[in-house]
């Protein structure tokens, strides 16, 4: 079935440290995929997101391209800062399902001053 | 702003006891979605709802229910809950098509 695998956790950078979070997938179509971000204490929010092979998604200094070739989409920024210490996790979706998302397990990140 | 609300963040039940989670959405959306939340398995679906009175099962459906009653309104119920259900629980919303909207989570102990 359709399924998400992150890198496990936990990341633990110093600050300004250059972030790579891998993600891959399995479907047996052409999904969107997404990062979500959960801050401690606080409900999952949307980071960004792709719906077509080698869009590129972008936000507060984040990014990640969907790769169909090697089915990836792999979560990068490159100077972290200690705000970004959370949990981070990596999804798809079909279109026509509802919405429905498949997570993966999530990865959590530590930055040190 | 866009607002999720579930009624309770904490909650301790003791094993065997009715529990009833409340999420309620202020956007007018047609689908909600109840998934849990624990440590390595990220978060898993239980149940979701496109429509007021309508409700699909997710992928671990068992010991739960729901109910959407109102279109704001998804409600998760465990009829008896048991010690393996403690957990956070997540509620969500969206349009079709659109981004997913989540409540805060709710953490139910069971003792």
């Amino acid at each position: 079935g359709d399924s998400v695998t992150q890198m496990e956790g936990p990341v633990t950078l110093s600050e300004e440290a250059f972030l790579t979070i891998n993600c891959t997938y399995t479907a047996t179509g052409y999904p969107s995929l997404f990062w979500y971000v959960q801050y401690p204490g606080e409900g999952l929010q949307l980071l960004l997101k792709a719906t077509k092979a080698d869009d590129k998604g972008s936000n507060k200094g984040f990014e990640a391209t969907y790769r169909k070739e090697t089915t990836s989409f792999h979560l990068e920024k490159g100077s972290v800062q200690v705000s970004d210490s959370a949990v981070y996790f990596c999804a798809l979706q079909f279109s026509g399902g509802y919405n429905k998302l498949i997570f993966g397990a999530g990865t959590r990140l530590a930055v040190h001053p | 702003d866009v607002k999720v609300t579930q009624s309770s963040r904490y909650l301790v039940k003791r094993t065997g006891e009715k529990v009833f989670l409340e999420c309620v959405q202020d956007m007018d959306h047609e689908n909600m979605f109840w998934y849990r939340q624990d440590p390595g398995l990220g978060l898993r679906l239980i149940y979701f709802s496109y429509d007021v009175k309508m409700k699909e099962k997710g992928d671990i459906p068992e010991g739960y229910s729901v109910s959407r009653e109102k279109k704001e309104r998804f409600s998760l119920i465990l009829e008896s809950a048991s010690t393996n259900q403690t957990s956070m629980y997540l509620c969500a919303s969206t349009p079709p098509g659109g981004e997913l909207f989540f409540g805060e989570g709710s953490r139910l102990t069971v003792l």
